[in-house]
């Protein structure tokens, strides 16, 4: 399986944009990389996914690299409520590799 | 929608004590995982099932059993609590598991104490 590469943790200033680095260098080519976060001791909440194209949707925008060997998770307004830890993860579809992997993430604190 | 309940929210035990963690969700969801998370660790996965009768082992199922007798319910049971199993436990599923996205929808969590 591939395996993903985070900075331990990362501050924001609140209202800019937090941009989470993520290297995932043996990436495959079924494999999608997916973006999860963890407020405080709460349950994991999916953000989003995607394979090779950039992807958008109402908490975030995925950039992957054209060579797919990284991607950047951008939060355009951070707030403080995004004071979370981030978890990028490389899965394929199908089979037992359809299990979801997490690694210890990128703890991101937002500052007023 | 209730989406995915855990019970209880905290379990204190004394080693060699035996419970049942509960899962269930109401998304008619296929696929149901246990997670567990220790102090400033990711999850690890414990045991899976993509449908029910079907379940299979994770990363570290060692001490642990599952089963899935309903789509709905997915039951992490422990047989002799050990302090090494003092953890919280997460509870997911999703739709379609393996054959489509597997966007995973969790549990508020359940923390278990073995003394």
């Amino acid at each position: 399986d591939a395996k993903t590469t985070q900075p331990t943790s990362m501050d924001c200033a609140e209202g800019r944009a937090a941009n989470l680095p993520c290297n995932h260098s043996t990436i495959s080519g079924n494999e999608y990389v997916y973006w999860y976060r963890q407020i405080h001791s709460q349950g994991p909440q999916y953000i989003i996914h995607g394979l090779k194209n950039n992807e958008t949707n109402e908490m975030a925008s995925l950039i992957i690299t054209e060579d797919r060997k990284s991607s950047t998770l951008i939060l355009p307004h951070a707030t403080l409520r995004d004071t979370a830890v981030y978890y990028c993860i490389v899965r394929a579809y199908g089979g037992s590799q359809g299990n979801l992997i997490f690694g210890k993430g990128t703890k991101l604190s937002v500052k007023p | 929608n209730a989406g995915v309940t855990q019970t209880p929210k905290f379990q204190v035990l004394k080693t060699g004590q035996s419970m049942t963690l509960q899962c269930a969700q109401d998304m008619n969801h296929e696929y149901m995982s246990w997670y567990r998370q220790d102090p400033g660790m990711g999850l690890r996965l414990i045991h899976y099932s993509v449908g029910a009768g079907i379940t299979d082992q994770g990363e570290v199922p060692n001490g642990y059993n599952v089963s899935r007798s309903t789509t709905e319910d997915f039951p992490l049971r422990l047989l002799s609590a050990a302090p090494s199993q003092t953890s919280v436990y997460f509870c997911a599923s999703s739709y379609g598991g393996f054959s489509g996205a597997n966007v995973l929808t969790f549990g508020a969590g359940s923390r278990l104490t073995v003394l």
